[in-house]
């Protein structure tokens, strides 16, 4: 079985620029995750997805950041403009409610310069 | 509101020896419980899942155990090694459909060969 796919790996970019990130969950999977790393922290939730409706994003800055996930299937996270404080590891992950557990992509590292 | 905690933060151990990783949860109504292994800069792999109808699971040197109701789970690791070393991550799912998932802060294992 695939895992989930994301891209890029790293990205570097200056304040005030933007960022968009791809993941690709596995095959099946309906729910679909992005989480922000920063560095010595836990992961955070920043939005669920079930199939293509948005299930919770109370903790995503929407001002600035933004998702989608159209035909329900590849996801894309969007940051429009940076800021220094959005550096971290962007993690997408999906999951099969029915039997539970999760599985993480590699994730992406932001560094805003 | 559901918060999980790790402690210790970090644990450095000679290579060779069993230890005991810990986490705790406030709400004790959770769907399953999870542990990851994060490599610097990685993403997560998922190591065991428990679900809350059972009290441990097991994978090769690791032992998961859940005691849901005093909202504690604790990682087993026997005969550590080196490659061992990195941050464990515990995360609960909550007991709603929406499935979210809460992580602690990670405890980082370093083996001392």
């Amino acid at each position: 079985e695939a895992g989930v796919a994301q891209s890029p790996r790293y990205k570097i970019i200056e304040k005030r620029q933007s960022v968009a990130f791809w993941c690709n969950p596995i095959s099946g999977h309906a729910t679909l995750y992005w989480y922000q790393q920063i560095l010595g922290q836990g992961p955070k939730l920043l939005i669920q997805f079930q199939n293509n409706g948005v299930v919770d994003d109370s903790q995503l800055p929407k001002d600035r950041f933004s998702a989608e996930r159209l035909k329900g299937v590849d996801s894309t996270l969007k940051i429009q403009p940076a800021k220094l404080e959005d550096s971290a590891v962007y993690l997408c992950a999906s999951s099969f409610v029915e039997l539970g557990g999760y599985t993480f992509g590699s994730g992406t590292r932001l560094t805003v310069v | 509101k559901q918060e999980v905690t790790q402690i210790p933060a970090a644990l450095s151990v000679p290579e060779g020896e069993n230890l005991v990783l810990n986490c705790s949860f406030t709400d004790s109504a959770i769907y399953n419980l999870q542990w990851f292994r994060q490599d610097p800069g990685k993403g997560l792999t998922s190591l065991l899942l428990i679900q809350s109808s059972q009290r441990e699971q097991t994978s090769g040197r690791l032992n998961a155990s859940l005691d849901k109701s005093s909202g504690r789970s604790t990682l087993y690791i026997a005969a550590s090694q080196p490659g061992d070393s990195a941050t464990y991550l515990c995360a609960v799912s909550t007991q709603n459909r929406d499935d979210k998932i809460i992580f602690g802060k990670g405890t980082r294992l370093h083996i001392l060969p």
